[in-house]
């Protein structure tokens, strides 16, 4: 069975300064890993995705996610984080027992930025 | 391409009562799925269909019926509305052919409340 943990379900950083948010995931077989952010009143929108190619994945507005199986780790980054940042950041993992491919979410973590 | 869309955007309902909220994709996608998001809660969900005439439960289907009559089309019924089901509700679709790895394109939300 696939899980995933979102570390922090809060994390508040300054404007210029980095972003670190840390997810771990559980799961039987080669998993996908995906970060999707969620801005306030907004769908979902891919912010990036693991597949099993570099384990370094960058993505959109400077964030990116190192795949660190050893950790079963997928944490996300950004060098500088930028006002706009604000919003609710979700882990998912997604792998295939039986050819069925249903992703399963984290809680979230919603990112602070403050001037 | 209008990606995924949802109607209506918001919703006010009396326990009891029924109503169906409507999704739609317009990218030919195979996979199309019901979520409900609770404060702090991550996605939950429902329902998945992975193509035209077959729909199966996810996490918290009760209370929920979905039917798939074509591939654009998705809607999820709640036939007896409770307090519980007061949520926002995420459509979403992806073209899984390949495997686990495919991303998921959201619509903008169903924000639902049952007094």
């Amino acid at each position: 069975a696939q899980s995933v943990t979102q570390l922090d379900s809060h994390v508040s950083v300054s404007e210029g300064t980095p972003v670190l948010l840390r997810c771990n995931y559980s799961s039987s077989y080669s998993p996908s890993l995906f970060w999707y952010v969620q801005h306030p009143n907004k769908g979902l929108q891919l912010l990036l995705k693991y597949t099993s190619a570099a384990t370094l994945v960058k993505g959109i507005n400077g964030f990116e996610a190192e795949f660190k199986k050893s950790e079963t780790s997928f944490h996300l980054t950004k060098p500088s984080a930028h006002m706009s940042d604000a919003a609710e950041y979700f882990c998912v993992v997604s792998d295939s027992p039986g050819g069925s491919y249903i992703p399963t979410f984290g809680r979230g973590t919603s990112l602070i930025v403050h001037p | 391409n209008a990606g995924v869309t949802q109607t209506p955007k918001f919703r006010i309902l009396k326990i009891g009562q029924s109503m169906t909220l409507q999704c739609a994709q317009d990218m030919n996608h195979n996979y199309m799925y019901w979520y409900r998001q609770d404060p702090g809660m991550g996605l939950k969900l429902i329902y998945y269909s992975v193509g035209a005439g077959i729909t199966d439960k996810g996490e918290v289907p009760n209370g929920y019926n979905v039917s798939r009559s074509t591939t654009e089309d998705f809607p999820l019924r709640l036939e007896l509305a409770a307090p519980s089901q007061t949520s926002v509700y995420f459509c979403a679709s992806s073209y899984a052919q390949r495997g686990p790895q495919e991303t998921q394109y959201f619509g903008p939300g169903t924000r639902l409340l049952v007094l």
